[in-house]
């Protein structure tokens, strides 16, 4: 079964300067996506990044970048000139690259708790 | 565009009642549809998955049901609510075939029982 771990429960940064946040995972396929969430205090969850675990390239939106280590099972979140707006729980999440026939869901971790501070 | 929608967004329910969480999916046909909880200071647990109508997964032993009336519809329910039930669930929808990528989420029900 996969698992994914997300070992700081909470992180605190000034604004405009730059945090990393840690996710480590652990499964036996060699082809699968990960995913890092963002839940606002408005609670729906959004979106932040996408990585397949193929590409070698780093994903990059914008402010946000990924740190992918596949040998070592490791996908960090980096922030840039974090703003206020950026104050959230960040999950990362796992998910198998091709239906197995089930739902193959998101695995989850869980969470790790943004505060920026102004 | 594909949207998703949950309603209601806010319920305080009594011990004992029935639920019923609603969740429909527009622009897009035969997704994959999910139900998750998130218990208040931890991850997400899926509840239950859909891959088509009336094909409903469980992925945990509950009190809670699903059902899938419709290729787009997915319904939350229960008949008797616990303490236990209290959190805040989660609707989502993937793609159904092929390569599966990210799930796209509802903007959640809040659920209290007293």
């Amino acid at each position: 079964a996969q698992t994914v771990t997300q070992s700081q429960p909470e992180m605190s940064v000034q604004e405009a300067e730059t945090v990393t946040l840690s996710c480590t995972y652990d499964t036996s396929e060699s082809d699968y996506y990960l995913f890092w969430y963002k839940q606002p205090p408005s609670r729906q969850m959004i979106l932040v990044i996408r990585q397949e675990a193929y590409k070698q390239q780093n994903a990059t939106e914008n402010r946000f970048s990924v740190n992918f280590q596949k040998a070592a099972k490791s996908f960090s979140l980096k922030i840039s000139d974090s703003q206020l707006g950026d104050a959230a729980m960040y999950f990362c999440a796992y998910r198998l690259k091709y239906s197995g026939g089930g739902a193959d869901g998101l695995t989850f971790g869980k969470g790790t708790h943004l505060i920026i501070q102004p | 565009s594909q949207t998703i929608h949950q309603w209601p967004a806010t319920l305080v329910q009594p011990v004992g009642s029935p639920l019923s969480l609603e969740c429909t999916v527009e622009g897009t046909s035969n997704p994959n549809l999910y139900w998750y909880r998130q218990a208040a200071g931890r991850g997400l647990q899926l509840l239950f998955y859909s891959v088509g109508i009336g094909q409903i997964s469980s992925e945990v032993p509950q009190n809670l049901s699903a059902s899938r009336p419709q290729d787009r519809q997915f319904i939350l329910s229960s008949k008797k609510l616990l303490l236990s039930d209290s959190g805040f669930y989660l609707c989502a929808w993937s793609r159904g075939q092929g390569v599966l990528k990210e799930l796209f989420f509802g903007e959640g029900s809040r659920l209290t029982v007293l």
